[in-house]
């Protein structure tokens, strides 16, 4: 069964470095989504993009986050000068659809910020 | 905006009880439900998905219902075993203003202890 794939699993950067993480969605998807968690606490929205483009963002994607579908087959999410606080569970997702589908989501990255 | 809460917050069982976790939400205008499993620092496992149309669905010893109109969903887990400890978490999906992004819930904690 096809599954949403994540890279790297763990992620350490020091505080104001960038850092990009990396996912494969299912193949034939069209939404792609990332979400993340910061330990203890719940699995928050981050962003969507369909199209080539973001669909919806949260409030927590703010001016620091970018996401690109650089290839066909690839979805990233760029964090431009981290924080401490971004330190969390990083999760992927894709769904297909119209409307879409319940998103298959990936294993995870967790960053760490020191 | 869609809020999701889920009762209790933790959870600790001798094995072998039936067990019941709750999830409501505050706008019925729900396109699906989802329940997911979540071992400590790893993914989320999809348990079950119940559409709009749907009362309830079934997985082995797993029964997920859906009350739309009273904003709840409950999963049901039957005889549980140590292997079900995990954190097991809500989703939903709204069907209003065309976003079918998942709004998660913080989860209930579960330990079966033998």
């Amino acid at each position: 069964e096809p599954e949403v794939t994540q890279t790297p699993s763990h992620q350490v950067t020091q505080m104001g470095q960038e850092v990009i993480l990396r996912c494969v969605p299912i193949s034939n998807h069209l939404y792609f989504y990332w979400y993340r968690q910061i330990l203890g606490q719940k699995v928050e929205f981050l962003v969507s993009f369909y199209n080539n483009e973001i669909s919806e963002k949260s409030e927590i994607f703010d001016d620091q986050f970018s996401v690109e579908r650089p290839d066909g087959s690839n979805f990233t999410l760029k964090i431009r000068s981290t924080k401490l606080e971004d330190s969390a569970m990083y999760f992927c997702a894709s769904s297909f659809g119209t409307p879409p589908n319940s998103p298959n989501f990936g294993p995870g990255t967790r960053l760490t910020v020191t | 905006k869609q809020e999701v809460t889920q009762i209790p917050a933790a959870l600790s069982v001798p094995e072998g009880e039936n067990l019941v976790l709750n999830c409501s939400f505050t706008d019925s205008a729900i396109y699906n439900l989802q329940w997911f499993r979540q071992d400590p620092g790893k993914g989320l496992t999809s348990l079950l998905l119940i559409q709009s149309s749907q009362r309830e669905q079934t997985s082995g010893r797993l029964n997920a219902s859906l009350d739309k109109s009273s904003g709840r969903s409950t999963l049901y887990i039957a005889a549980s075993q140590p292997g079900d400890s995990a954190t097991y978490l809500c989703a939903v999906s709204l069907a209003s203003g065309g976003s079918y992004i998942p709004t998660f819930g913080r989860g209930t904690s579960l330990i079966v202890h033998p």
